[in-house]
């Protein structure tokens, strides 16, 4: 098994609004990442999960809330989101962080759009 | 600051030719190279990758090119196939660092194989 898995594929949310994107992977793999792609450029690295610990945050807004609840689990929580945030968010996992060669391997994405 | 760039933003190729994608980088710590496919609405799917110990990495129709001197590598892909139309991008890390694993991604090439 090989995929990494987001959903939902699809969410359209409120400004006022609280929700959540989830990720899974059970490839064993044990870095999990966050990115935010805006059309027409290329992901942008949100946070890094190694081990379920938090290890780098890329000084995204607190509106954004990441949790990492196993070594298999990824949640992006969102609040107060603006309608900048609107973007394809993708999850991608790898053995580990910081290693040597290691490809991390990409969930479909969840298109987000904050009206 | 982009420090992985893509030059061409879009490449036509016709079908059983070569297809040469270019990629540009400005660190001179990367030490691991990546290429990623991506279809619309999909994640980026990982294609194949080269270490800065090696110049030449091969896996069947791909091979990825490296030269460290000119910060340069390219990816060719022979025979063409209509199925390879998609946005291409390249990726760049600093591996062996034990903390995390940042991907840093150039704009992509958009590759349209025609009939």
């Amino acid at each position: 098994d090989t995929e990494v898995t987001q959903t939902p594929k699809h969410l359209v949310m409120g400004m006022t609004n609280k929700k959540s994107l989830k990720c899974e992977q059970h490839m064993g793999h044990r870095a999990m990442y966050w990115y935010k792609q805006k059309a027409k450029k290329p992901p942008e690295l949100m946070f890094v999960y190694s081990y379920e610990k938090l290890s780098i945050n890329e000084s995204v807004p607190s509106r954004f809330s990441p949790e990492c609840p196993n070594s298999s689990l990824l949640n992006l929580h969102l609040h107060a989101l603006q309608p900048e945030d609107s973007a394809l968010y993708l999850c991608a996992s790898s053995r580990t962080a910081g290693a040597l060669n290691d490809e991390q391997y990409f969930g479909p994405g969840t298109r987000l759009t904050v009206t | 600051d982009q420090q992985v760039k893509q030059n061409s933003p879009s490449l036509s190729v016709q079908e059983g030719r070569i297809s040469i994608l270019n990629c540009d980088y400005t660190n001179s710590m990367f030490d691991y190279f990546l290429w990623y496919k991506k279809y619309p609405a999909e994640g980026p799917t990982f294609l194949i990758s080269i270490s800065s110990i090696k110049d030449k990495n091969e896996d069947g129709r791909f091979t990825v090119f490296l030269n460290k001197s000119a910060k340069h590598l390219s990816l060719h892909i022979v025979p063409s196939q209509p199925g390879d139309s998609a946005v291409y991008f390249c990726a760049a890390s600093v591996g062996g660092t034990g903390t995390a694993s940042k991907l840093t991604f150039g704009t992509g090439t958009r590759l349209q194989v025609t009939l």
